[in-house]
């Protein structure tokens, strides 16, 4: 049962543009969410969380929205830069219980 | 600060052996965790540990054993390795709880032939 899916397991953008990473979630209870940026060889790494008391998080070029009621949320990236290429993964967590991670979305921004 | 520091960096194992994988963090946090990575998926929690001395299941949890007898240090221990386990793993570390920012560290890649 994936409870947090990444439809998407690639996305190629040109520098400069927006690059938009999805991500859909069946729990309902589940309060808190996060994307994590992995580059190769290397552990994932925090990059920005949104709670679900909120709509919207927004950190330099990182924006995160969440559609509680269409289970729904993305990661916009603004303006897309060549070291953004990572492999970007959305994690949502129930109160009080671990992280639920996606497959995680390829991201390319090609110069 | 080193952060969260895994060795070895890769390993292949035969079927029915067994071998640790060590974790250390230098952060002085309490909860640490080990995940595994299979390609195509995300990362799926292994075990966690809230402090010295207490470690609790996570999602995946059979064929592997862990410990913490410290702060710094939580091994991950596979007996009896077989095909089912090859995957990257990672260990990560945060202050408090699963709310925290975990931090990763750079992750084992183990075959098991």
């Amino acid at each position: 049962d994936q409870q947090v899916k990444q439809n998407s397991p690639s996305l190629s953008v040109q520098e400069g543009r927006i690059s938009i990473l999805n991500c859909d979630y069946t729990n309902s209870m589940f309060d808190y969410f996060l994307w994590y940026k992995k580059y190769p060889a290397e552990g994932p790494t925090f990059l920005i969380s949104i709670s679900s008391i909120k709509d919207k998080n927004e950190d330099g070029r990182f924006t995160v929205f969440l559609n509680k009621s269409a289970k729904h949320l993305s990661l916009h990236i603004v303006p897309s830069q060549p070291g953004d290429s990572a492999v970007y993964f959305c994690a949502a967590r129930e109160l009080g219980s671990r992280l639920t991670f996606g497959e995680g979305t390829q991201l390319t921004v090609n110069p | 600060n080193a952060g969260v520091t895994q060795t070895p960096k890769f390993r292949i194992l035969k079927i029915g052996q067994s071998m640790t994988l060590q974790c250390t963090q230098d952060m002085n946090h309490n909860y640490m965790y080990w995940y595994r990575q299979d390609p195509g998926m995300g990362l799926k929690l292994i075990y966690y540990s809230v402090g010295a001395g207490i470690t609790d299941k996570g999602e995946v949890p059979n064929g592997y054993n862990v410990s913490r007898s410290t702060t710094e240090d939580f091994p991950l221990r596979l007996e009896l390795a077989a095909p089912s386990q090859t995957s990257v793993y990672f260990c990560a570390s945060s202050y408090r709880g699963f709310t925290d920012t975990q931090y990763f560290g750079p992750g084992t890649r183990l075959t098991v032939l």
